[in-house]
């Protein structure tokens, strides 16, 4: 498919438990970013990686959560011991370059609940 | 502290008459806005742009205003179609990498 990747779409955990949750951005795409959006509110800035260096991480609620992008491509969102106040939809979305503004292109998102 | 705010969580229209939704922003850094569109269990939708260095951008049916002044922006749709409806976000950026987005405002439109 053309469009970003988000995978699982859906995943419960128990509260305490870690998740790993993946991304596959459009190809080619330098710029990938993670949001978090809770329940009736806009995407939430996490973090954004340019190819692999992770820029800006200034969105992450806590050292729980954790962002890489190894070989700048697929990403991986890791939160660790897990609490229910982590329950949200986490979207990804990628975008072509640096250079100027560019519209970021949305996955359809993992919807998280802990229990 | 919200820096992009969508104070209208809902909005209804006729099909056929023109949809407007608006978006007001703090940040006199911001100098990109978006529009995205989103479907329940999907993910939003880019649908059209605006620089700070306009105050009008055209696509289609879609066109977005900016009033820098005002802090304001607004999306209009015409004609609207029940296609259309759907929760509709602003998005705003000064860097080009950290986007703020509202609360979005859900759109229906009534065939």
């Amino acid at each position: 498919g053309a469009g970003v990747s988000q995978s699982p779409r859906y995943k419960v955990a128990k509260r305490g438990q870690d998740v790993a949750l993946r991304c596959d951005p459009i190809s080619g795409h330098v710029s990938l970013f993670w949001y978090q959006q809770a329940l009736g509110q806009g995407p939430e800035f996490l973090t954004y990686f340019q190819n692999e260096a992770q820029l800006d991480k200034s969105g992450l609620p806590s050292d729980r959560f954790f962002a890489e992008r190894p070989e700048g491509s697929v990403s991986t969102l890791k939160i660790q011991r897990t609490q229910q106040e982590d329950s949200a939809v986490y979207l990804c979305a990628s975008s072509l370059t640096i250079q100027g503004h560019q519209p970021q292109h949305f996955g359809d998102g993992t919807r998280l609940s802990i229990l | 502290d919200q820096q992009v705010k969508q104070n209208s969580p809902s909005l209804s229209v006729q099909e056929g008459r023109i949809s407007i939704l608006n978006c007001d922003y703090t940040n006199s850094m911001f100098d990109y806005f978006l529009w995205y569109k989103k479907y329940p269990a999907e993910g939003p939708t880019f649908l059209i742009s605006i620089s700070s260095i306009k105050d009008k951008n055209e696509d289609g049916r879609f066109t977005v205003f900016l009033n820098k002044s005002a802090k304001h922006l607004s999306l209009h749709i015409v004609p609207s179609q029940p296609g259309d409806s759907a929760v509709y976000f602003c998005a705003a950026s000064a860097t080009g990498n950290q986007f703020y987005f509202g609360t979005g405002t859900s759109l229906t439109v009534i065939p």
